[in-house]
């Protein structure tokens, strides 16, 4: 069966800090990746998707990056952090129409 | 852009009764899903729903797309606390890579 990891679970970081939250799926190839930020008790922002190594595709122009360096591994970045980017980090993949969702980085930027 | 609307964004109510939530939409998706969210948890795929007029029933909860392929609505028969939670509706396009979401309902089952 397939599993998806993000860590850290959590995490405080000043503002000006860089940042790497990590994401990867175990139990399939060759998946689409999300990245999502929530804000509390709201819907989902789209923030990344990519469909292979290397492929990235973002949907909101803001301070954040992403990488995929491997299949089934998913990495959000930032060089320098901004109070606004507080929020819950959700990483999903997808091998067709639905998409299944980490356990999520709960991120206070302070 | 696609927009997905629901409605209530919260309900409050008591054990044992029933609601339904909708997600309303001007445009036509090829499917629909809805999650389940818990605080300080990730998404869980309830239901998937891919043929107008579809309707799809889990335990208590029945699911229904609408003929137009814009719409849908969660029904809950006497609502648990085990009900609560963040229901999220999404939509997906022929051939596109992701999904949209709509907003969220806020669902309170008080005993």
């Amino acid at each position: 069966s397939q599993t998806i990891h993000q860590w850290p679970a959590t995490l405080v970081q000043p503002v000006g800090s860089p940042l790497s939250l990590e994401c990867t799926v175990e139990g399939t190839s060759n998946p689409n990746l999300y990245w999502y930020r929530q804000a509390a008790g709201r819907g989902l922002q789209l923030l990344f998707y990519s469909v292979g190594i290397g492929q990235i595709s973002s949907e909101v122009p803001q301070n954040l990056s992403a990488s995929r360096p491997q299949d089934r591994q998913f990495i959000l970045s930032s060089k320098k952090l901004l109070l606004s980017d507080s929020g819950f980090y959700l990483c999903a993949w997808s091998a067709g129409l639905e998409q299944y969702f980490g356990p999520g980085t709960r991120l206070t930027v302070t | 852009t696609q927009l997905l609307e629901q409605s209530p964004q919260f309900l409050s109510i008591q054990e044992g009764e029933n609601l339904t939530v909708y997600c309303n939409s001007s445009s036509v998706f090829s499917s629909l899903q809805w999650y389940r969210q818990e605080p300080g948890e990730g998404p869980v795929l309830l239901v998937t729903v891919v043929t107008g007029g579809e309707v799809k029933k889990l335990k208590r909860l029945t699911f229904q797309f609408g003929d137009a392929r814009k719409d849908s609505s969660l029904h809950i028969t006497a609502a648990q606390p085990g009900d609560t939670g963040l229901y999220l509706c999404a939509g997906a396009n022929w051939g596109a890579q992701k999904l949209v979401f709509g907003q969220g309902t806020r669902l309170t089952i008080n005993p």
